[in-house]
This record gives C-alpha cells, structure tokens and sequence, in this order.
C-alpha cells in the first residue's frame, strides 16, 4: 500500500525553539499534504492544507506564523514550529492525498511526529 | 460547523463476538466517508471505504444510510487483534477529513 514517511518520530525540545517536521511520500506524487494534531484521547484536527507550490491554507485557530508549512516538491512537506511552547506538545501527523489501483481516493497518513517541549 | 459523532465506548466483547459501531455527521453535502483504525499511540490507517450501496471486506462490513446521515461498522467474529480505535471519517465536500473522536474496542480472550 502507500506509504508516507516522517521524521522525526519524536522530539523533545526546550521552550523557545523551533522544530521542523519532514513528511514524505514514498510510493506516489502527492499534491495535496494535511498536517494534523492531536491531544491525547481527542480526535485528529486538521491543522492546514498543503499544496505543492504553493501557499497552505490554514484551519480557523492555526498561526500561519506559528506552524511554518513547506510543500516545495510533490513528494516533501514540512512543518515547522516556531518558538515552540509546552502547549504545543502533541502529536503531529501529516498525510498525502492520493489514490491506490481500485480504490477511492483517500489520505494516507505518515507514522506521527510527538513533540514535547519542556 | 461540520462534525462527526461516534459513541467513545469502549465495547468490550469476548473473542468471536459480532460488534456494530455508528457515526452520525451533520455535513449533508459530503460524498465520501471511511472508517480508519488507529492502534494506540499511532497513526490512523485506512481500514474501508463507505458506499452508498455497503460493502464488505472480510469480516468487515460498512454501510451508509445518507437519508439519516449515519454510518455504521460491522465486525464479525472479533479478533484479539481488532482491539483498537476505530474513527467515523467524513470524507468533506472539498477533501478535507473530519475525524469523529473515535470509538474504543476491547476484545477479550
């Protein structure tokens, strides 16, 4: 099946800093990317839209400023968090859109990044 | 505002049992929806697609009731293995996915 790669799986970084998150996918083209986050026991809420070569639509409630997103090739996003603080501590998980021989097109997501910051 | 609502159980069933879960969601206009399965503490996977018409995957069978805006899975002859989360998603009007909060599964030896 399709398979997205990120990296890293997990960080752990000092209030102030900033942290950037590579996903990839591995198997086919996507020009769509999602970043999402999620707390504990709470479900996935998209964070923002990535299309390739161009600007990411954010959700209502994410700083563009904050979470810098990246989506240079139809293969590459990244996220990056900037100034991170201890709220920002989740668990990241971007997935690309695309279709798989035979079925609906649907996203696949990476394995998740889980961020804490001290 | 565009949800999905799904009973957080958790259902617990012993080996063998058949277990069915529903989701509600308020977007009228979607047309796609899937059930994903996340194991604890990882990414969700696909585990179906949700037509209109059900369909079944092995012991796996998803039905859409569009008139009622509900969804449901069925699982037959729960396995061990099939404890996890299993989240209602609405696949949007513009691809972009609603996660429902997911509904927790135990099955017991």
């Amino acid at each position: 099946g399709a398979v997205v790669s990120q990296h890293p799986s997990r960080v752990i970084c000092k209030s102030g800093t900033s942290v950037k998150i590579e996903c990839r996918s591995l198997d086919f083209q996507a020009t769509t990317m999602f970043w999402y986050r999620q707390f504990p026991k709470q479900s996935l809420m998209l964070m923002a839209t990535s299309n390739e070569g161009s600007k990411a639509t954010y959700e209502q409630g994410v700083e563009k400023d904050k979470f810098l997103i990246n989506h240079a090739s139809l293969t590459l996003s990244t996220l990056t968090v900037t100034s991170a603080h201890p709220e920002d501590s989740s668990f990241y998980i971007c997935s690309a859109a695309g279709r798989l021989a035979g079925r609906q097109e649907t996203q696949y997501f990476g394995p998740g990044t889980r961020l804490l910051v001290l | 505002r565009k949800e999905v609502e799904q009973d957080p159980g958790p259902f617990n069933v012993p080996e063998g049992a058949t277990v069915a879960f529903n989701c509600t969601y308020s977007n009228s206009a979607s047309q796609s929806f899937f059930w994903y399965r996340q194991d604890c503490r990882k990414e969700p996977k696909l585990l179906m697609s949700v037509y209109s018409s059900g369909n079944e995957d092995g012991r796996f069978t998803a039905q859409l009731n569009r008139a009622s805006q509900y969804i449901s899975l069925l699982i037959r002859d729960s396995k061990l293995s099939d404890s996890a989360t299993y989240l209602c998603v609405d696949g949007g009007s513009q691809g972009n996915l609603i996660f429902g909060k997911g509904t927790k599964l135990s099955v017991k030896p």
